[in-house]
């Protein structure tokens, strides 16, 4: 089935350690995103990408990485700089072309809980 | 800057009755697209419509309908003879043509109560 795989489901970390969150896409999709979840507060983004090997911050990168050697991957670090890690992480791929002319489609999300 | 309002944090209807949905968006590109989003409790979120700036029908499907206008920059979005499975929180978001970003309201809580 083509789609958007996100892993784990959820996700345990200690206090100052780095974590990587998975997103795998069979859609052929150009475009991929990382979006933050928090209660009341919408989505808000955190990089998105719109090629291979290219990747632009969104309005809350600090504390964040990502890469994106293959088409198919996006994967998110969660560096010990980000201050507030807990939160509910979606990640995302669209047609893209450069042109916003294409919706999103979601993972089904990471819930990340740093203690 | 692109950015997208919904001022409804939540609303709780009783179940049959017509709920609208506001979403009000600022761009300074003439040339955009509009989309809505449904997120249930399970998390994942589904794509429900995509508007383009030059097309302001306003189009209707099944028991969803949205009225996009222009002037006033809304993308309002109305169930009509709701049901408890449209229970869930709903998104507004925007993106312009310069590139794929897209950027989402902080959503719209909607209960529908049997």
């Amino acid at each position: 089935d083509g789609g958007i795989t996100q892993s784990p489901k959820y996700l345990f970390r200690k206090e100052g350690q780095n974590v990587t969150l998975s997103c795998e896409q069979n859609l052929n999709h150009d475009a991929m995103y990382w979006y933050r979840q928090d209660p009341g507060q919408g989505l808000r983004l955190i990089y998105y990408s719109q090629i291979v090997n290219d990747f632009q911050k969104g309005d809350i990168a600090e504390g964040y990485s990502v890469s994106r050697e293959k088409k198919e991957s996006f994967p998110l670090t969660v560096t010990s700089a980000q201050k507030n890690p807990t939160a509910f992480y979606l990640c995302a791929s669209s047609m893209g072309e450069g042109s916003g002319n294409t919706e999103a489609f979601f993972g089904q999300g990471t819930r990340l809980t740093v203690v | 800057a692109q950015k997208v309002t919904q001022a409804q944090t939540e609303i709780s209807v009783v179940e049959k009755e017509d709920v609208t949905l506001d979403c009000v968006y600022e761009t300074r590109d003439t040339t955009y697209y509009l989309f809505w989003y449904k997120q249930p409790p399970s998390g994942e979120l589904v794509f429900l419509i995509r508007r383009n700036s030059f097309d302001e029908q306003n189009e209707i499907s099944g028991r969803y309908s949205w009225n996009f206008q222009k002037s006033t920059s809304s993308f309002n979005f109305t169930i009509t003879a709701s049901q408890v499975v449209d229970s869930a929180v709903y998104f507004c978001a925007l993106s312009e043509s310069r590139d794929d970003k897209i950027i989402f309201g902080k959503g719209t809580r909607l209960h529908i109560l049997p």
